[in-house]
């Protein structure tokens, strides 16, 4: 079975920090995403890589950066966290077959992020 | 950029009702298709998927979905609910290596 880790489940910073999410899969999926989840706007896509060192911006990229060294782990950086950052963060990974294209996204259980 | 609704916010029946929850999407080409569900404090979750095929696509837990390419739309289904159905409920399309989601239908079963 597919697991995805993020390393924190509830995560407290101050306006200004550098915060960082770590997130890591055991399938060797090509495919890593960063997702914020807000109420009444449900999954909004902020960063996605398909291999290592590739990164692509998702829809809400800004104040955002991502770092994929290596194929089983995907950081999300903030690189000076503000109150409006305050979310739950998913961390998800995918196969890309041949044929196929992508496959479905499993998800890690997420990490909530209070900007005080 | 790809842009899906989902019909309802907040859904509340009571248990052996049927439930449908619509979903709609933008985009003209190729899709896939999905609709995930997230129980409370737990991880989001495939329910079904629809890539190619019969329209009509059966998940677990006696869901399923129907695909209408007219009208871009993907609702899911289910004949009798149980109080265990409680969940918020996410249809999502695929277009490249892109998922895009909609906000989410709320579904509370009371017992």
């Amino acid at each position: 079975d597919v697991k995805v880790t993020q390393s924190s489940r509830y995560l407290v910073k101050r306006t200004g920090e550098k915060v960082f999410l770590e997130c890591v899969q055991d399938m060797d999926h090509e495919n890593m995403f960063w997702y914020r989840q807000d109420p009444g706007l449900g999954l909004r896509l902020i960063y996605f890589s398909y291999d290592v060192k590739m990164k692509e911006k998702g829809d809400i990229p800004e104040g955002y950066s991502v770092s994929r060294e290596k194929k089983e782990r995907f950081s999300l950086i903030l690189e000076s966290a503000s109150t409006n950052q305050t979310s739950m963060y998913l961390c998800a990974s995918s196969l890309f077959h041949r044929g196929m294209g992508n496959q479905p996204q499993h998800f890690g259980d997420g990490t909530r992020l209070s900007i005080l | 950029a790809q842009s899906v609704s989902q019909h309802n916010h907040h859904v509340i029946l009571s248990e052996a009702a049927s439930l449908e929850l619509g979903c709609n999407y933008s985009y003209g080409g190729t899709v896939n298709l999905f609709w995930y569900v997230q129980y409370p404090g737990q991880h989001l979750q495939l329910l079904l998927k629809y890539f190619s095929g019969d329209p009509l696509v059966k998940g677990i837990k006696g869901f399923e979905a129907e695909f209408i390419k007219s009208k871009f739309s993907f609702n899911l289904r289910k004949p009798s609910v149980q109080w265990s159905d409680t969940a918020e409920y996410f249809c999502a399309v695929n277009s490249d290596y892109k998922l895009s989601f909609g906000a989410g239908t709320t579904v509370t079963v009371r017992a």
